[in-house]
């Protein structure tokens, strides 16, 4: 089926090592987000993409990094996890035509030790 | 820079009583307004927008908001609260020309029997 899908949906792991989270979708939308959500805090843009190999930071960037080699992906990569990195990311996509519409994925719980 | 407020983390009504949830926002310019509806797991899902045509929006659900200008606010109403309306919800602003979302805090809607 169509849509946008993350992986992992869960994923524990230590301070310090790399964690790479996966979005991919299937509508072919030019523009793909990440974002995390915390208590008290809302959603967070993290980092944002317009199209394949083009990326541009958000609100919260550091400590993230991003590629776009093909429009339908668009991983998430902590280099060096912290504890404040724990979170529950959600990946969204839109058209290039903007009509308002974010479409979510279901997001990845994070938890960093 | 644009931004929302929503007060109140918590909102708790009783089955069939008025929901109302409030969203200000800050903008620089004419702003594109939207709430967007988390159930528990989920990932957002568009509830309604105001892009500047008719100030009161109906959205899914049985929810409206009226985008009041002089006021910079745009509230979220429901005449009679159902069990299943029991959600976070999230207002978010854009203006015309900007690729990304800004969220509020969010406001969790508990409904009682």
């Amino acid at each position: 089926d169509a849509g946008i899908t993350q992986s992992p949906r869960y994923k524990i792991t230590e301070t310090g090592r790399q964690v790479t989270l996966m979005c991919h979708q299937t509508w072919s939308h030019s523009y793909m987000f990440w974002y995390r959500q915390d208590l008290g805090h809302g959603l967070r843009l993290i980092y944002y993409s317009a199209a394949a190999d083009i990326t541009d930071k958000g609100e919260v960037p550091d400590g993230y990094v991003v590629s776009r080699s093909k429009t339908e992906n668009f991983p998430l990569t902590l280099e060096s996890a912290t504890r404040s990195q724990t979170s529950v990311y959600f990946c969204a996509s839109r058209n290039r035509e903007w009509t308002g519409e974010l479409f979510f994925g279901e997001g990845s719980r994070l938890t960093v030790l | 820079a644009q931004s929302v407020t929503q007060l109140g983390s918590h909102v708790s009504v009783s089955e069939g009583a008025l929901v109302l949830l409030r969203c200000n926002y800050s903008s620089s310019v004419p702003p594109y307004l939207f709430w967007y509806v988390q159930y528990p797991n989920q990932g957002l899902q568009l509830l309604l927008k105001y892009t500047s045509a008719a100030t009161l929006v109906k959205g899914i659900n049985g929810f409206e908001a009226e985008f009041k200008k002089s006021e910079t606010s745009f509230h979220l109403t429901k005449p009679s609260a159902h069990m299943s309306d029991a959600a976070e919800y999230f207002c978010a602003v854009s203006d015309q020309g900007y690729s990304t979302l800004t969220f509020g805090k969010g406001t969790m809607l508990l409904v009682s029997p």
